[in-house]
């Protein structure tokens, strides 16, 4: 159970094209879900709560109108990247909430976006 | 605020051999701990967690870590790693009063077991 799934696993993208990651809960409903960033070697940035819907919460320094957000379901959310650029390759990996109070996070399987 | 050290960044281990990763952390609340896994390229997976209750948590694949208030310390041990326990491995808290909310990760520590 608390399966999280990610699509896709790896997208390359020329610079200034738009990219869509999208992130599915499987097995439960996930009213909560996160948005990290992660580069080689490094622990995970948290860029953002997805809360469905409702519009999410960034952290601060993450650009809201670059990493565009849609939590609408209880089962989806994505994270759109505007106008890539080559700064903007990484790993971008999500979370949900596992199930109505639980307090664990369980991981997508992540996306890596190379921007050419 | 609460924040999360690891003390090693790189842990080499022969196979078959215990190993200790150790997470300190910093808050002024309580907080829930927790431990993941990562492989390469791939998500995190829960390896275990302590919400509340007995201060030895048990794990998946033969892990267990014991949380330590006084000490602030959650350190994650294993008796006897194998060759596929090479991963890296991520301490993380969360204020307990915020149910569900932000986890705070440590910088990870790399566990390399070698044959």
């Amino acid at each position: 159970g608390a399966v999280v799934s990610q699509h896709p696993s790896w997208v390359i993208c020329k610079s200034g094209t738009s990219v869509k990651i999208e992130c599915r809960s499987l097995d439960f409903q996930a009213t909560t879900m996160f948005w990290y960033r992660q580069f080689p070697k490094q622990s995970l940035m948290l860029m953002a709560t997805s809360n469905e819907g409702s519009k999410a919460t960034y952290e601060q320094g993450v650009e809201k109108d670059k990493f565009l957000i849609n939590h609408a379901s209880l089962t989806l959310s994505t994270l759109t990247v505007t106008s890539a650029h080559p700064e903007d390759s990484s790993f971008y990996i999500c979370s949900a909430l596992g199930g109505q109070g639980t307090d664990t996070q369980y991981f997508g399987p992540g996306t890596r976006l190379t921007v050419l | 605020a609460q924040s999360v050290t690891q003390l090693d960044s790189q842990v080499p281990v022969f196979e078959e051999a215990p190993v200790e990763l150790r997470c300190n952390y910093s808050s002024s609340v309580s907080v829930y701990l927790f431990w993941y896994v990562q492989y390469p390229n791939q998500g995190l997976q829960l390896l275990l967690k302590y919400l509340s209750g007995s201060t030895l948590v048990k794990g998946i694949n033969g892990f267990e870590a014991e949380f330590n208030k006084s000490q602030t310390s959650f350190h994650l041990r294993k008796p006897s790693v194998h060759i596929s326990d090479t991963a890296e491995y991520f301490c993380a808290v969360s204020p307990s009063y915020n149910q569900g909310g932000k986890l705070i990760f440590g910088q990870g520590t790399e566990l390399s077991v070698k044959p």
